[in-house]
């Protein structure tokens, strides 16, 4: 099945810097999301962007998304200590069904 | 509103029970969900229902059964628990394709 993977793995930066993900894919999508999920808890939906968009923001938040070369990306602009999660990109293709991919672990250094 | 809930929270079963987790959601939504997260694999979909009455299996189905009783609720069932099912279980739910999911706090599950 399609699955969206992160890039990198595992970010650690200090605060107030900017963290930048990237999330690749195989397939055609509809739309693609960016959850947050914060330790021992269930995800939260941060951003969706559709097929026909290139850019959205949302607040400190800022999702690009390339369909030509299958891939997108999260900025999180002055991160925060509390910005410390996981994030999952994931791909709707349309058939009622979300594949995420495996994560990417973010650590702020106060 | 509570959003999305599940119970339990924790539990340990011996090889060869079997339980349900339970999920409801109050938000209205027509399709639900139910994933496990292991460590390294991300998500990964195990059975899903878009709509009241109609089920469908994911990515991972086998060892598992699920029941939408109705809008509101969508339960997993372990029949003959496995050590391999031990994991973190989220339900989701979410109004229409193409929207955003929204998650339960999870149900920790480890099998000895």
């Amino acid at each position: 099945s399609q699955q969206g993977e992160e890039d990198p793995q595992a970010l650690s930066i200090q605060e107030g810097e900017n963290a930048t993900m990237n999330c690749s894919y195989k397939t055609s999508i509809n739309n693609l999301q960016w959850y947050r999920q914060n330790s021992g808890r269930g995800l939260v939906h941060l951003i969706l962007i559709r097929s026909n968009e290139r850019e959205k923001h949302s607040g400190r938040l800022r999702v690009t998304l390339d369909t030509s070369k299958k891939s997108s990306s999260l900025l999180i602009t002055a991160s925060r200590a509390a910005d410390t999660a996981s994030y999952f990109c994931a791909t709707d293709p349309g058939n009622n069904r979300l594949a995420f991919g495996k994560g990417n672990q973010v650590v702020v250094i106060p | 509103n509570a959003g999305v809930t599940q119970t339990p929270k924790f539990q340990v079963l011996k090889t060869g029970q079997s339980m349900t987790l339970q999920c409801a959601q109050d938000m209205n939504h027509n399709s639900m969900y139910w994933y496990r997260q292991d460590p390294g694999m991300g998500l990964r979909l195990i059975y899903y229902s878009a709509s009241e009455g109609t089920t469908d299996k994911g990515e991972v189905p086998n060892g598992y059964n699920v029941s939408r009783l109705n809008k509101r609720e969508f339960s997993l069932r372990l029949e003959s628990a496995a050590p391999s099912q031990t994991s973190v279980y989220f339900c989701a739910s979410r109004r229409n394709s193409g929207g955003e999911q929204y998650f339960g706090p999870g149900t920790r599950l480890t099998v000895t």
